[in-house]
């Protein structure tokens, strides 16, 4: 079974900190998303990284897949309020199957 | 733009009662998933349907059916609910397999 471990689980940060969120598994995967889910609504896609070692940046967030295609992680420069929620990772696995991430869930305070 | 929607957004259920989750989406989108969210343990996915015409068990089947009813459409039919089925449900579609997934807002299903 591929599992896709997440950590932290929960993070609570002042507002103008830096932080980074990992994704790891044993399992190699083809490509990788990154997700943000608010209260009460579906996740949505923020990135998506395909090559070993890629790095790709949306704004203050900076994305990067390991080179071996096992891992990732986020990393959020001065982080706002606006950034809280919950951040899934999600490995695909092939046969039209995504793996989703256990979660971080993310708190940034005023 | 609608993207996808569910129906409905919240439902109580007793065990051992039947119900259908309704799913569309108006992206003309080939590929359709159910999936279920619980603490701890993100997003599992129930079925998928990689086109229309056909539907494959995902990592966590047993309990439910699906049915896609066209390309728009894909439903989740709990036949008779367990409180272990105590959820909220996400359907999602995508235009093929490896490609983002649009998700809907979910359905918050109690089983009591």
């Amino acid at each position: 079974t591929q599992l896709l471990e997440q950590s932290p689980q929960f993070l609570s940060i002042q507002e103008g900190e830096n932080l980074t969120v990992y994704c790891n598994s044993s399992s190699v995967f083809s490509s990788l998303q990154w997700y943000r889910q608010e209260p009460g609504e579906g996740p949505v896609l923020l990135v998506t990284v395909v090559t070993g070692g890629e790095v790709k940046k949306l704004k203050r967030l900076t994305f990067q897949f390991g080179d071996a295609r096992k891992d990732s992680s986020l990393h959020i420069t001065a982080a706002q309020p606006g950034d809280t929620g919950l951040y899934l990772c999600a490995g695909f696995s092939g046969t039209y199957k995504y793996i989703f991430g256990t979660g971080t869930r993310l708190k940034v305070l005023a | 733009n609608a993207g996808v929607t569910q129906t409905p957004k919240f439902q109580v259920l007793k065990t051992g009662q039947s119900m259908t989750l309704q799913c569309a989406q108006d992206m003309n989108h080939n590929s359709m998933y159910w999936y279920r969210q619980d603490p701890g343990m993100g997003l599992r996915l129930i079925y998928y349907s990689a086109s229309e015409g056909t539907t494959d068990k995902g990592e966590v089947p047993n309990g439910y059916n699906v049915s896609r009813l066209n390309k728009r459409e894909f439903s989740l039919r709990l036949e008779s609910a367990a409180p272990s089925q105590t959820s909220v449900y996400f359907c999602a579609s995508s235009e093929v397999g490896e490609s983002a997934q649009h998700f809907g807002d979910g359905t918050r299903l109690s089983i009591l």
